[in-house]
């Protein structure tokens, strides 16, 4: 089991406030870093696949980096709105087979 | 059009009842996955296939049992039901490659 470790738990913040969560993974026989933004009352939707390290990529104001030597990746959101608010939950994929192992996600509540 | 689907999406029964949960994928995606969402919110995997075959089975108590009779459906049957069974269980499907997983709305199981 893969332990994929997710910081802040839950973050609140203003609106038009940038901020920004962790993922740790470890690094051994990675594939791949998968980002999911999930919505109460719905399931998760991918945000971001990276899988090189240095890999930087952006979905409006949302981007994301990687970086696989040292087992981190971060997720920013720049100027949040309320509708941002939701869980972000990040995936470690190893190279046996695809597996998953998620974290627990990190909550934002965005105040109007 | 949904992509994933999931039946039913509550369901509620009796300890040491069996049950099954249907999930059906409209993508073409040739991997499907079962997750279960624990207390503490994570999702952890449970089984994989890929075109129709198992390749992930974590431990997972033999009272649960993949089928998938082809490629675009993977079904849980669970025997012998136990309290510590209920949970959120979630199907999820993806292309084998650096893709993402897309995931169903969840079956909500609760053993009274």
């Amino acid at each position: 089991i893969l332990n994929v470790e997710q910081s802040p738990q839950s973050l609140h913040v203003q609106e038009g406030d940038s901020t920004n969560f962790t993922c740790s993974f470890p690094s051994s026989n990675f594939y791949a870093l998968h980002w999911y933004r999930w919505e109460t009352a719905k399931s998760p939707e991918a945000l971001f696949v990276m899988t090189l390290n240095g890999d930087e990529k952006k979905k409006g104001r949302i981007s994301a980096t990687l970086n696989t030597k040292e087992g981190y990746s971060y997720l920013y959101i720049k100027g949040s709105q309320p509708e941002d608010s939701a869980t972000y939950l990040c995936a470690s994929v190893t190279g046996n087979f695809n597996k998953f192992y998620f974290g627990s996600g990190t909550k934002l509540n965005v105040k109007p | 059009d949904t992509a994933v689907s999931q039946t039913p999406k509550y369901l509620v029964t009796q300890m040491g009842n069996d049950k099954s949960i249907k999930c059906e994928q409209n993508l073409g995606h040739d991997t499907m996955y079962w997750y279960k969402q624990d207390s503490k919110k994570f999702l952890k995997i449970m089984f994989s296939y890929n075109n129709k075959e198992l390749i992930i089975n974590e431990t997972v108590p033999n009272r649960f049992s993949p089928k998938s009779p082809d490629k675009a459906h993977l079904n849980l049957h669970i025997n012998s039901l136990e309290l510590g069974d209920s949970a959120v269980y979630f199907c999820a499907s993806r292309r084998t490659g650096n893709n993402e997983q897309f995931f169903g709305p969840g079956t909500r199981l609760t053993v009274l």
